[in-house]
């Protein structure tokens, strides 16, 4: 068990719908990323919060937005959602910027 | 330009050394890890490396850096059938906080 909690841990929804995926990092970690893993595309990083602010962004849609609460839990928001973002979405924590990463058990999303 | 490639597949005997390869592109990586992801499971931090290190042994693991060819290796001594995952590099670019994964390379270990 890394310490980090993610929920759901199964999510299937429609087109066009929108989900929230819930991050708890673990205790102390500060970051957190999160990640979408998908057959074609592998492990591709999304967002990270250092803190409550935004720290680095990848190959993140417009679609999607996250956001680093006081508590340091973390949500990732999709909205629009299409067939292609069915995936596996990872939260990750660490305590600070430059530490080793650990990863929670996923969010795996179908969309329908 | 941020690439890390590794073979997609490695198939072992039970007891025998399994050396997973990983090469990546960015000459500025700073760390670099080595993930474990079992089916249905996420990913679970096996060992890491700092660039200015050569090797690093934890236990049955041994991490190799070649930073002037941009290799890294992970070898898995004794490999029992529980070592069967998926595993994945990953490089830490620079000044940046993300993780650059690699493909992945399957292990399977046969009896």
């Amino acid at each position: 068990d890394s310490g980090v909690t993610q929920t759901p841990k199964h999510l299937i929804t429609a087109t066009g719908q929108r989900v929230t995926l819930r991050c708890s990092p673990r205790s102390g970690d500060l970051s957190v990323y999160w990640y979408q893993q998908s057959l074609d595309q592998g492990l591709q990083f999304l967002i990270q919060y250092y803190n409550g602010e935004e720290r680095a962004k990848g190959n993140i849609l417009e679609r999607f937005s996250a956001q680093q609460f006081p508590d340091l839990h973390s949500e990732l928001n999709l909205s629009s959602l299409e067939l292609g973002d069915s995936a596996l979405y990872f939260c990750a924590s660490s305590v600070a910027m430059a530490d080793a990463a650990f990863f929670g058990q996923g969010t795996r999303l179908t969309v329908v | 330009g941020e690439d890390v490639e590794q073979s997609l597949f490695l198939s072992v005997r039970e007891g025998d050394s399994s050396v997973i390869n990983c090469t990546y592109t960015d000459s500025s990586s700073t760390y670099l890890y080595w993930y474990k992801q079992e089916p249905g499971a996420g990913l679970q931090l096996l060992t890491y490396i700092f660039s200015n290190m050569d090797m690093k042994q934890d236990q049955r693991l041994t991490v190799l850096l070649n930073k002037k060819d941009k290799h890294l290796s992970l070898r898995i001594a004794d490999t029992q059938t529980g070592d069967s995952a998926i595993y994945f590099c990953a490089e830490r670019v620079g000044n940046t906080d993300k993780l650059i994964f690699g493909t992945g390379t399957r292990l399977q270990v046969f009896p």
